[in-house]
């Protein structure tokens, strides 16, 4: 299975914490992205960086990208409680198809 | 605002039956998907179509049978439904660029096999 791994499975942090979660992933990639569900919803993305990107930032978000590792970061500073979500990494390793990984469960706590 | 709706949020039906589960876009995507979501599972790709009529097997196909005859439609079918096909379902599309761009997911539909 080429599916990417998140980690930790689940992260509790309070208020103004930084979360910082990690994805793995086993074939050379031509992007990868982040998103976010909150819970019984769908995805909303996040986040895209290319492979030849090292790192991208939007907001209060942080993604790196090490190929070299295969392994991805995403880092939410200054976290709030309405960042409670889960979070999954997607890579693209065959055009027009996305294997996302199994998930972060991110609570933050007021 | 762009949109993917799906029909059903919530679904509860028998085994043995034929179950369709319809995902209409706004956004006149090529790229359509469907997508089950187990818990520690994460998300498994099922089908997906790149044109109208036009369809490719993802990593867990079978059981599964989908259609689309136009653009914006995209549907996933269960012909005899069974116990092991309760999930979350959610459906998915974007632009056909060579380079797969953002997904716009629906908001999922939870389907009960009894």
């Amino acid at each position: 299975s080429q599916q990417g791994e998140e980690d930790p499975q689940a992260l509790s942090i309070q208020e103004g914490e930084n979360a910082t979660m990690n994805c793995s992933y086993k074939t050379s990639i031509n992007n990868l992205q982040w998103y976010r569900q909150n819970s019984g919803r769908g995805l909303v993305h996040l986040i895209l960086i290319r492979s030849n990107e090292r790192e991208k930032h939007s907001g209060r978000l942080r993604v790196t990208l090490d190929t070299s590792k295969k392994s991805s970061s995403l880092l939410i500073t200054a976290s709030r409680a309405a960042d409670t979500a889960s979070y999954f990494c997607a890579t693209e390793y065959n055009t027009d198809k996305l294997i996302f990984g199994t998930g972060t469960r991110l609570q933050v706590f007021p | 605002d762009v949109k993917v709706t799906q029909s059903s949020r919530y679904l509860v039906k028998r085994t043995g039956e034929k179950v369709f589960l319809e995902c209409v876009q706004d956004m006149d995507h090529e790229n359509m998907f469907w997508y089950r979501q187990d818990p520690g599972l994460g998300l498994r790709l099922i089908y997906f179509s790149y044109d109208v009529k036009m369809k490719e097997k993802g990593d867990i196909p079978e059981g599964y049978s989908v259609s689309r005859e136009k653009k914006e439609r995209f549907s996933l079918i269960l012909e005899s439904a069974s116990t092991n096909q309760t999930s979350m379902y959610l459906c998915a599309s974007n632009r056909r660029t060579g380079d797969t761009g953002e997904l716009f997911f629906g908001e999922g539909s939870r389907l009960t096999v009894l």
